[in-house]
């Protein structure tokens, strides 16, 4: 694929602790995106960047941030994990917003007790 | 508001035959892009197919092949000789041509089962 990784694979943390997911791209694409995936939600998306140092909310942007300080990678941040944030993250990148698909991660499992 | 529905959240096929999965869509952009992507047990995203809203002809890459109705909103999956290995979530997603973002609205998924 496009050569995503994504770090780590699985997570256990406790509520109320900060949690930090990487995702590293070595095809140079300027597009990034996180989405978490739920049962009965498909793939909902988080934060996205369109460039080093911007980034913009998505559809479920509250108790997460994200930061991007070089093209290659795009970190996700819980500030404060919640039972609620139990689930499958993925990163995504695009190289445009034209025809270019997304390409994944193999995602990151998080459970939050 | 964009938005993609699967209304099939399962289904099940004998292996050799064909399935169809539906996806509807709402946009309000003229120009726009769509997709499936499969999710195997594996859990990583394979894109499947995609078709240019601007094309009529419908997409084909081997054994999958879709049928889009742009004036329906409709963009169905056809997987004909149905193998084990298609067994899997399925996701339609619909992005814009263009734009700041970039994103791909996504459906919550069909599950389907191949059966030996």
């Amino acid at each position: 694929d496009a050569g995503i990784t994504q770090s780590p694979r699985h997570k256990v943390t406790e509520t109320g602790t900060p949690v930090t997911l990487r995702c590293h791209q070595t095809e140079n694409h300027r597009y990034m995106y996180w989405y978490r995936q739920d049962p009965g939600h498909g793939l909902r998306l988080i934060h996205y960047s369109y460039g080093v140092k911007d980034t913009d909310k998505g559809e479920v942007s509250d108790g997460y941030s994200v930061s991007r300080s070089k093209t290659e990678d795009f970190l996700l941040t819980l500030e404060s994990a919640t039972s609620s944030q139990t689930s499958v993250y993925f990163c995504a990148s695009r190289l445009d917003p034209y025809n270019s698909p997304l390409h994944f991660g193999n995602g990151t499992r998080l459970t939050v007790t | 508001a964009q938005t993609v529905t699967q209304s099939q959240p399962e289904m099940s096929v004998q292996e050799a035959e064909t399935v169809t999965l539906s996806c509807t869509y709402d946009t309000s952009e003229s120009n726009y892009y769509l997709f499936w992507y499969k999710q195997p047990p594996s859990r990583q995203m394979i894109l499947v197919i995609r078709q240019e809203a601007y094309k009529q002809q419908n997409a084909t890459e081997n054994r999958f092949s879709v049928n889009f109705q742009k004036a329906a909103k409709s963009f169905s999956l056809k997987i004909s000789d149905s193998q084990l290995g298609d067994t899997a979530m399925y996701f339609c997603a619909q992005g814009p041509y263009g734009g700041s973002q970039g994103n791909l609205i996504f459906g919550k998924g069909t599950k389907l089962s191949v059966k030996p």
